[in-house]
């Protein structure tokens, strides 16, 4: 079975912290991503890195940086903490192929419900 | 680009009652479609997904979705519903080719089923 962690559950932190959330995949999956959950927005992309050191922004990656340094590893960093950081963050990780046309499942961690007070 | 637009934000149902989940999306290329599962405190987890072939695509725990390219809908559907199917439901479009395999994702609908 695919597994995706995360490194916690649940975060508290100040404005203005720098925070790290860690996500971690066992499959040797080339795709990585990062997407905040919001009630009625639904799951919004941050981030997403296709290959070691490689990332491309998402919908809304302001305020947000992220890190891949080993394949299986996808950080994503809050440089300075604000309130309407406060939300669900979700990482997934999929499969690549030699066709852009090939669908591969992506697979979710359980999230970090993260509060910025 | 894409959006997915989920008509219905809560649907609440009885026990053994049948629900349909409504979503339409928008697209000027081909995409697939999935609809995706959310227990309460957990990931989310594939329910089914449309790629091609029978526009009628059945997905684990009784759950079947139909692809309409003329209403640009992705509607789900269980005949009966379970208590433990309470969760929160997403669809998902994506686009056929090329996009490094991304996920536009709807607002969610909160599936309630009551005894």
């Amino acid at each position: 079975d695919v597994k995706v962690t995360q490194s916690s559950r649940y975060l508290v932190k100040r404005t203005g912290e720098k925070v790290f959330l860690e996500c971690v995949q066992d499959m040797d999956h080339e795709n990585m991503f990062w997407y905040r959950q919001d009630p009625g927005l639904g799951l919004r992309l941050i981030y997403f890195s296709y290959d070691v050191k490689m990332k491309e922004k998402g919908d809304i990656p302001e305020g947000y940086s992220v890190s891949r340094e080993k394949k299986e590893r996808f950080s994503l960093i809050l440089e300075s903490a604000s309130t309407n950081q406060t939300s669900m963050y979700l990482c997934a990780s999929s499969r690549t192929s030699g066709s852009t046309t090939v669908h591969n499942e992506q697979f979710f961690g359980p999230g970090t419900r993260l509060t910025v007070l | 680009a894409q959006s997915v637009t989920q008509l219905d934000s809560q649907v609440p149902v009885f026990e053994e009652a049948p629900v349909e989940l409504r979503c339409n999306y928008s697209s000027s290329v081909s995409v697939y479609l999935f609809w995706y599962v959310q227990y309460p405190n957990q990931g989310l987890q594939l329910l089914l997904k449309y790629l091609s072939g029978s526009t009628l695509v059945k997905g684990i725990n009784g759950f079947e979705a139909e692809f309409n390219k003329s209403q640009t809908s992705f509607h789900l559907r269980k005949p009966s519903v379970h208590i433990s199917d309470t969760a929160e439901y997403f669809c998902a479009v994506r686009r056929i080719s090329g996009g490094y395999n991304k996920l536009i994702f709807g607002a969610g609908t909160r599936l309630a089923v009551h005894p």
